[in-house]
């Protein structure tokens, strides 16, 4: 899987309590890309991310927050998990001019 | 906005015929247009892609997709399928901030 990797990899955990969620890519990509993938609705992006601390919002970013602190790291936090936040995580990287993205192996979380 | 549409939510196809996922597109600009394939629990992979040039576009395990201008669309194409297809095809499109915009996705189930 492209030298991506997701931590952890199948979560539950109760509303209220914060959650993150770390990707880590070995491939020294500019580009992250966090999305959540919901049965009916595709793949939604959540934030992404064009360098060390550069990061902007995507289409369903209201509950989440995003750092990056190194080229290889790329964590998601929800602050206060809620029921409509159980989903599969993707997260994703893309080199410069290339275009395509590499997906990581995903994240099952469920919010009880 | 750059979107994609995939019309069928899933696609029935016998084993040894040929398979055709469909994609159409709206962008402004000059599209770059890409199709990924996803198999049960597991992360997206890349399929092949269309920046410029020839129309037939080849991709992995013997995939290719046609670029038709003039029906914005990007349909993918196998000559024969197998059972090993069967897996959920996803069309996606980029924006000019190197972000993909991802339609909902294909079913496609290869009947042995």
């Amino acid at each position: 899987d492209a030298g991506i990797t997701q931590s952890p990899r199948h979560k539950v955990t109760e509303t209220g309590t914060p959650v993150t969620l770390r990707c880590h890519q070995t491939e020294n990509h500019r580009y992250m890309y966090w999305y959540r993938q919901d049965p009916g609705h595709g793949l939604r992006l959540i934030h992404y991310s064009y360098g060390v601390k550069d990061t902007d919002k995507g289409e369903v970013s209201d509950g989440y927050s995003v750092s990056r602190s190194k080229t290889e790291d790329f964590l998601l936090t929800l602050e206060s998990a809620t029921s409509s936040q159980t989903s599969v995580y993707f997260c994703a990287i893309s080199g410069v001019g290339t275009g395509e993205q590499y997906f990581g192996p995903g994240t099952r979380l469920t919010v009880t | 906005a750059q979107s994609v549409a995939q019309p069928e939510d899933q696609v029935n196809v016998a084993e040894g015929n040929p398979l055709t996922v469909k994609c159409t597109y709206s962008v402004s600009g000059n599209p770059y247009l890409f199709w990924y394939v996803q198999y049960p629990n597991r992360g997206l992979q890349f399929l092949l892609k269309y920046i410029t040039g020839d129309n037939l576009v080849k991709g992995s395990y013997g995939f290719e997709a046609e670029f038709n201008k003039s029906q914005t669309s990007f349909h993918l194409k196998k000559p024969s399928a197998l059972v090993s297809d069967s897996a959920l095809y996803f069309c996606a499109v980029r924006d000019g901030n190197n972000r993909l915009a991802f339609g909902k996705g294909n079913q496609v189930v290869v009947i042995p």
